[in-house]
């Protein structure tokens, strides 16, 4: 498809356990963003990747959370040693990176249910 | 100074009728300030967006004014439908990077 892919779309785990979280972006965008969805709450800013350097971790909330981009494309967030509050909605976006476009394209997300 | 404040948390607006939604920034540094609508299960969307050299923007039913000196903008959704029900989050930026800093949403109910 033409839109930006995460995977998996739910997962389940277990408290303790590591998990991946995948993003696909647009084909050619060259910005790509992580944020948090909580229940009822607001996108919570995790992490930005120009290329493949991340100029803005500043949203990482702890060093459990760490996240990658290859090749100027796809992007992994990893959860380590998940706990119950890591539960939560996970977006991915991208944009084309120009300075006056300023749209994110936002992908439905990976929910994350920690047990 | 990162925060962007959003309300009312929740909305119910009679078919046809206004809905009204505020935002407050705080970082004069931002240059950049979309509406995003999602529905359930979906990725938010945007919707329209603003620049602080004019004061207000229209597109169709839905119109952002913007207030510069009052650090303030909102979106009014006019004859708002029942399809127009959603969650609507506003944001702020900077151009130079793409991010946004999000409100925490308004879960908008339209009536029949």
């Amino acid at each position: 498809g033409a839109g930006v892919s995460q995977s998996p779309s739910n997962k389940v785990t277990e408290k303790g356990k590591d998990v991946e979280l995948r993003c696909d972006p647009i084909s050619g965008h060259t910005a790509l963003y992580w944020y948090r969805q909580s229940l009822g709450q607001g996108l919570e800013f995790l992490i930005y990747f120009q290329g493949n350097s991340a100029p803005d971790k500043s949203g990482l909330p702890s060093d459990r959370f760490s996240a990658e981009r290859t090749g100027g494309s796809v992007s992994t967030l990893t959860i380590q040693r998940t706990q119950q509050e890591d539960s939560a909605v996970y977006l991915c976006a991208s944009s084309s990176g120009g300075a006056n476009t300023g749209e994110l394209f936002f992908g439905e997300g990976s929910r994350l249910t920690v047990l | 100074q990162q925060q962007v404040k959003q309300s009312p948390q929740s909305l119910i607006v009679q078919k046809g009728g206004i809905s009204i939604i505020n935002c407050a920034y705080e970082n004069t540094a931002f240059d950049y300030f979309p509406w995003y609508q999602q529905f359930p299960g979906k990725g938010p969307a945007l919707l329209i967006a603003i620049r602080p050299d004019v004061s207000e923007k229209k597109e169709g039913r839905f119109t952002i004014s913007f207030n510069k000196s009052a650090k303030q903008f909102s979106l009014h959704i006019m004859d708002s439908q029942p399809g127009d029900s959603a969650t609507y989050f506003c944001a702020a930026g900077s151009s130079n990077t793409g991010k946004l800093i999000f409100g925490q949403g308004t879960t908008l109910q339209v009536k029949p």
